[in-house]
């Protein structure tokens, strides 16, 4: 089966600083990855998602990935945060042809303070 | 908005009711999910369908739930005989079948409070 770790469970940071977050998921197998971000009252919406190619996925609002497989990691980051980054951020991996269930990490909440 | 459905946004039930939520997808789409996040959690996946057929079901899915897609567009998610551990929002996703690797998209949820 597999799982999804999440590091951090909340991280505080000012605007314009760079954020990582860090997601390691644990199966055998090929997988598909993914970001998703969830704001103050809204629902689940998609970051970034990597299927196959380039390790190096861009997404939505100047967020980046990087898939490493040596490493079953797949951490996020974006050079500049702002405000409106404040969230909870999740990590996702489902196994190729497992009929896109989704296993989620534990959640990151990102405080961005003005 | 063409975005995925659930009803009703909020319930508050007592203990030993039964509930029942309702999940609209976007309607091109023919797999369906229902997930469960508890507080601090990340989503957990119940059961899935693809048109009318639930093909996997949870072992968090006990006996006292039940998910149906009758006709293989709107699901419902009953669960029986409620229980103060059965509080937790109720999320339902949704995706495309037809492509090799799709993303699922999600509803707003189903907030249950068990008092």
């Amino acid at each position: 089966a597999q799982s999804v770790s999440q590091h951090n469970h909340h991280v505080i940071l000012s605007e314009a600083a760079s954020l990582e977050l860090g997601c390691n998921y644990s199966y055998g197998g090929t997988v598909n990855l993914f970001w998703y971000v969830q704001y103050p009252g809204q629902h689940l919406q998609l970051l970034l998602k990597y299927f196959s190619g380039d390790p190096l996925v861009k997404g939505i609002k100047g967020f980046e990935a990087e898939f490493i497989k040596s490493k079953f990691s797949f951490n996020l980051r974006k050079p500049s945060v702002q405000w409106s980054d404040t969230a909870e951020y999740f990590c996702a991996v489902n196994a190729q042809g497992a009929g896109n269930k989704l296993t989620f990490g534990g959640g990151t909440r990102v405080l961005v303070k003005p | 908005d063409t975005g995925v459905s659930q009803n009703p946004r909020h319930k508050i039930t007592k203990r030993g009711q039964n509930v029942t939520f309702r999940c609209d997808p976007i309607s091109e789409h023919n797999r369906l999910y229902w997930y469960r996040q508890t507080l601090g959690q990340g989503p957990e996946f119940l059961t899935y369908f693809q048109n009318e057929a639930q093909l996997e079901k949870s072992r968090l899915l006990s006996d006292r739930f039940s998910a149906e897609r009758p006709k293989g567009s709107f699901s419902t998610l009953e669960i029986q005989r409620t229980e103060q551990g059965d509080s937790a929002m109720y999320l339902c996703a949704s995706s495309s079948g037809t492509e090799r690797n799709t993303e699922a998209f999600f509803g707003q949820g189903t907030r249950l409070t068990v008092v």
